[in-house]
């Protein structure tokens, strides 16, 4: 079982609609993080909030829009998606969060994952 | 940027046979972590390594961390078909903004 709990599981779109994953951990972890993952690829990161401020986004288009609500959660809201966007988007969150310049260098605990298809 | 590469793509083991899997960066890392993926599931933390010259083991697992700290290696010993699935390895770099750089893993499947 994982501490992170990722919903929903799975999602079907059209590319005018409007959707959000929602991501919640309760480990009292600082950074959290929206990797997406295409089928026998790597995790690619996409952004990373820190003490709920975003500390990273890697050029990621707009049509994907994150929010960090509060510590533990964590969401991706999604609009005017393209078919080639559909993939598995894994949330995950590590122990200690950017601090300065000093990056946290524990463990990801990753979610179950969303996966997504775009229609 | 930073490039994290694994060797070799995929791995067909004959269950009870041992297998090694390859990572390499390009650049010094910091640390490097290995995670698993089973088939359909999601990332899962296996162990993190630190020092130069690291050797963890797991069990039928055996971690290392080279002395330059630029590759690493996952040896695992006696398969089992529980090893199926992807192995990770992600690289933290000081050249990389200390971001964990995923390699493109080792699937793994085990013939019984």
């Amino acid at each position: 079982d994982t501490e992170v709990t990722q919903t929903p599981k799975h999602l079907v779109m059209g590319m005018t609609n409007k959707k959000s994953l929602k991501c919640e951990q309760h480990m009292g972890h600082r950074a959290m993080y929206w990797y997406k993952q295409k089928a026998k690829k790597p995790p690619e990161l996409m952004f990373v909030y820190s003490y709920e401020k975003l500390s990273i986004n890697e050029s990621v288009p707009s049509r994907f829009s994150p929010e960090c609500p509060n510590s533990s959660l964590l969401n991706l809201h999604l609009h005017a998606l393209q078919p080639e966007d559909s993939a598995l988007y894994l949330c995950a969150s590590s122990g200690r969060g950017l601090a300065g310049v000093i990056w946290n260098t524990g463990e990801l605990f990753f979610g179950e994952g969303s996966r997504l298809t775009v229609l | 940027g930073q490039q994290v590469m694994q060797i070799p793509q995929y791995q067909h083991v004959q269950e009870g046979e041992d297998f090694t899997t390859y990572c390499n960066s390009s650049t010094t890392l910091s640390n490097i972590q290995w995670y698993k993926q089973r088939p359909g599931g999601h990332p899962v933390f296996l162990i993190q390594l630190v020092k130069s010259g690291e050797v963890k083991k797991q069990k039928r697992l055996t971690f290392q961390f080279g002395e330059a700290k630029k590759n690493s290696s996952l040896h695992i010993t006696a398969t089992q078909t529980t090893d199926v699935g992807t192995y990770f390895c992600a690289g933290r770099s000081g050249a990389a903004g200390n971001k964990l750089t995923f390699g493109g893993g080792t699937r793994v499947l085990v013939k019984p």
